[in-house]
């Protein structure tokens, strides 16, 4: 069965380290995969997708991903993380249009 | 910006009761879509609507839901009698197309609590 898997639940950073957000899908073939962030009341708001080519994607707020077919893998990451990026991340992938949500990891950022 | 609005943000309703939750998405999508979040679970699909009709719906969307179009504008969520396990988060989507990588723009969400 198709699947999105994020393993940490919660994760801590001091503002101002790097970030990196695990992610990790099963498909039979290699799906469209997203980032999703979403804030206290707000929507989900897409930081980032990718489709084909660069395995290296740019998205919005600084962040970025890699993916890695050998490890089914689309970590989203940040070199700088900023009190503001607090929230939670979802990472999702769709074949068909509905999107597949893994459990979403929160990010809480310490001074 | 264009953004996809839902309302109410929070509804109560006890159970057996019908509820309907209303979503206006994005002014020139076409394809619409509900999931839902139940409280420590994933965002899970629902249902995706197009041309007025559903065009993929998941285990979950049984005969106790359904989704209209009833105006250019609104697209709505209805769940006939309602049970303790609809209790959720639930999200509205848009997207111009239905291509698998097509962003779907989300709402804030409705919170459902059913006592």
């Amino acid at each position: 069965a198709q699947s999105v898997t994020q393993p940490d639940i919660h994760i801590t950073v001091s503002e101002g380290a790097s970030l990196e957000l695990r992610c990790n899908y099963s498909y039979g073939a290699t799906p469209y995969l997203f980032w999703y962030v979403q804030s206290p009341g707000q929507g989900l708001q897409l930081l980032l997708k990718y489709f084909s080519g660069d395995t290296l994607v740019q998205g919005i707020k600084g962040f970025e991903a890699e993916f890695k077919r050998s490890q089914s893998s689309f970590n989203l990451r940040k070199p700088s993380v900023h009190w503001s990026d607090a929230a939670e991340y979802f990472c999702a992938a769709s074949n068909t249009g509905k999107l597949i949500f893994g459990q979403g990891t929160t990010l809480q950022v310490k001074p | 910006e264009p953004e996809v609005t839902q309302t109410p943000s929070h509804q109560v309703t006890q159970m057996g009761q019908e509820v309907i939750l209303r979503c206006v998405p994005i002014s020139n999508h076409l394809y619409f879509y509900w999931y839902r979040q139940i409280l420590g679970q994933k965002v899970e699909f629902l249902v995706s609507f197009y041309n007025n009709e559903i065009s993929e719906k998941s285990e979950i969307f049984d005969d106790q839901f359904s989704v209209e179009r009833p105006d250019g504008s609104n697209f709505t969520l209805k769940i006939r009698s309602t049970k303790l396990e609809d209790s959720a988060m639930y999200f509205c989507a848009s997207s111009y197309d239905r291509a698998a990588g097509d962003t779907q723009y989300f709402g804030p969400g409705t919170r459902l609590t059913v006592l």
